[in-house]
C-alpha cells in the first residue's frame, strides 16, 4: 500500500515553544491530507482538513490559531503547535487521501509523540 | 454524538478462536467501511474495508459482515493470533467530496497463547 511517513516520530519541549510537525505522501500525490488528535487508550479525533493551495478546515473546537497547517504541495502538509501547553501532550497522526480515479484510499502515517513540558 | 458505535471495548480471545469485534452508525450518507488495526505507538493501518451493496467480504483471516437495513457491521477474526493483538477500529465516511473519517471507539484485542 501507498506510504505516508512523518516526522518527528517523537517530540519533547518546553512550555509555551512551537513545535512544527511534518506529513508526507511519499509514492502518491494527496490533495487532501487529516490531522487527528488520539489520547491514551482514546479513538482518533479528528482536528482539520488540509486542502494543497487553500485553507484547512477545522473541527468544531479546535483552535486554528494554535494548530496552524500549511498544505504547500501535494506531497507535504505541515502542523505547527504554537505556544504549546502541556495539554497539548499528545499523539498527532496525519492521514492522506489516495485518489486513483477508480477507488479512493486513505493512509494513516505512524505518528507523532508530543510531550510538552 | 457518538456516529459510530463499537464494541466490546476489550476483548480477549484464545489462540485459534474467532474474534468478533461490533459497530454500529447512524449516518446513512456513509458508503465505506474500514477497519484499521492499530499497534501501540503506531498509526493506524488499513485492514479490510466494505461497501453497502455487499454482505459480506473476506481477506484471508479477515471478514466484515455487513447489514445494511440494521445499519450494523462486524469484523471477524478467524484463527486468531497471538500477533493479531492490538487495537481495532472500525470507521466510516462518505467517499468523495473530502473524505472525513469518522472513528469508532476501538476495540484491544489481546489474543493469549
Amino acid at each position: 500500500g501507498a506510504v505516508v511517513s512523518q516526522h518527528p516520530s517523537r517530540v519533547i519541549c518546553k512550555s509555551g515553544t512551537s513545535v512544527k510537525i511534518e506529513c508526507r505522501s511519499l509514492d502518491f500525490q494527496a490533495t487532501t491530507m487529516f490531522w487527528y488528535r488520539q489520547f491514551p487508550k482514546q479513538s482518533l479525533m479528528l482536528m482539520a482538513t488540509s486542502n494543497e493551495g487553500s485553507k484547512a478546515t477545522y473541527e468544531q473546537g479546535v483552535e486554528k490559531d494554535k494548530f496552524l497547517i500549511n498544505h504547500a504541495s501535494l506531497t507535504l502538509s505541515t502542523l505547527t503547535v504554537t505556544s504549546a501547553h502541556p495539554e497539548d501532550s499528545s499523539f498527532y497522526i496525519c492521514s492522506a487521501r489516495d485518489y486513483t480515479g477508480t477507488q479512493e484510499t486513505q493512509y494513516f502515517g505512524p505518528g507523532t509523540r508530543l510531550l510538552v513540558l | 454524538q457518538q456516529q459510530v458505535k463499537q464494541s466490546p471495548q476489550s476483548l480477549i480471545v484464545q489462540k485459534g478462536g474467532i474474534s468478533i469485534i461490533n459497530c454500529a452508525y447512524e449516518n446513512t450518507a456513509f458508503d465505506y467501511f474500514p477497519w484499521y488495526q492499530q499497534f501501540p505507538g503506531k498509526g493506524p493501518a488499513l485492514l479490510i474495508a466494505i461497501r453497502p451493496d455487499v454482505s459480506e467480504k473476506k481477506e484471508g483471516r479477515f471478514t466484515i459482515s455487513f447489514n445494511k437495513s440494521a445499519k450494523q457491521f462486524s469484523l471477524h477474526i478467524m484463527d486468531s493470533q497471538p500477533g493479531d493483538s492490538a487495537t481495532y477500529f472500525c470507521a466510516a465516511l462518505e467517499s468523495g467530496g473530502y473524505q472525513k473519517v469518522t472513528f469508532g471507539i476501538g476495540t484491544k484485542l489481546q489474543v493469549i497463547p
